[in-house]
């Protein structure tokens, strides 16, 4: 079993559909970010959860929504999106949030808004 | 407002070549992290620099840290084509309780057989 999991890897959907992310880390971290990753644009950090608590929202839109419902698992869920957000969704976990913890990323879904 | 600039944004080189990507910032870090993304994968560390002017090996990538704690460097010997991919930098800002790490911009490179 890799060490940071993600579901589905790819996902198309139109703007009015509700959909959501999963994601599951089998390291024993304390940490949990959601990021995205659009073409020629550096990652953006999206959230951060820290022992299932949400510490960092970076001014993301409410049409996204995470969830950490214990320290191994992290939703993203999605309602009424936009074609610009169509972008790879990157889950990631780290032993605890400290500055500069490495992260363990997941191989990411693939995300089409039509 | 944090900014990692990678040099070059893309670059197609023919396997046995040798080259440096570079990463920039006016801004300093307590530490900076490379990492690089196979297509289809996510970025996975490769190396963790921490003291202005440290020098790090990883077999044939040379990982260098600017004394002023602004830019790096990566030198890969002999490219391979499993050099492929999208090397990212990352800083590590000075302070803070969160994990709020400033990515670059990428440079993608591609190795030629």
């Amino acid at each position: 079993e890799t060490g940071v999991t993600q579901t589905p890897r790819h996902l198309v959907m139109g703007m009015t559909n509700k959909k959501s992310l999963k994601c599951e880390q089998h390291l024993g971290h304390n940490a949990m970010y959601w990021y995205k990753q659009s073409a020629k644009k550096p990652l953006e950090l999206m959230f951060v959860y820290s022992l299932e608590e949400r510490v960092e929202n970076n001014s993301v839109p409410s049409r996204f929504s995470p969830e950490c419902p214990n320290s191994s698992h992290l939703f993203l869920h999605l309602h009424t999106l936009q074609p610009e957000d169509s972008a790879l969704y990157l889950c990631a976990s780290s032993q605890d949030r400290a500055n500069n913890s490495p992260l363990h990323f997941g191989n990411g879904t693939r995300l089409t808004v039509t | 407002t944090q900014l990692l600039e990678q040099s070059p944004q893309f670059l197609s080189i023919q396997e046995g070549e040798n080259l440096t990507v570079y990463c920039n910032s006016s801004s300093v870090f307590s530490s900076l992290q490379w990492y690089r993304q196979e297509p289809g994968e996510g970025p996975v560390l490769l190396v963790t620099v921490v003291t202005g002017g440290e020098v790090k090996k990883l077999k044939r990538l040379t990982f260098q840290f600017g004394d002023a704690r602004k830019d790096s460097s990566l030198h890969i010997t002999a490219a391979q084509t499993g050099d492929t991919g999208l090397y990212l930098c990352a800083g590590a800002g000075n302070g803070g309780a969160t994990n709020k790490l400033i990515f670059g911009t990428g440079t993608l490179l591609a190795v030629q057989p």
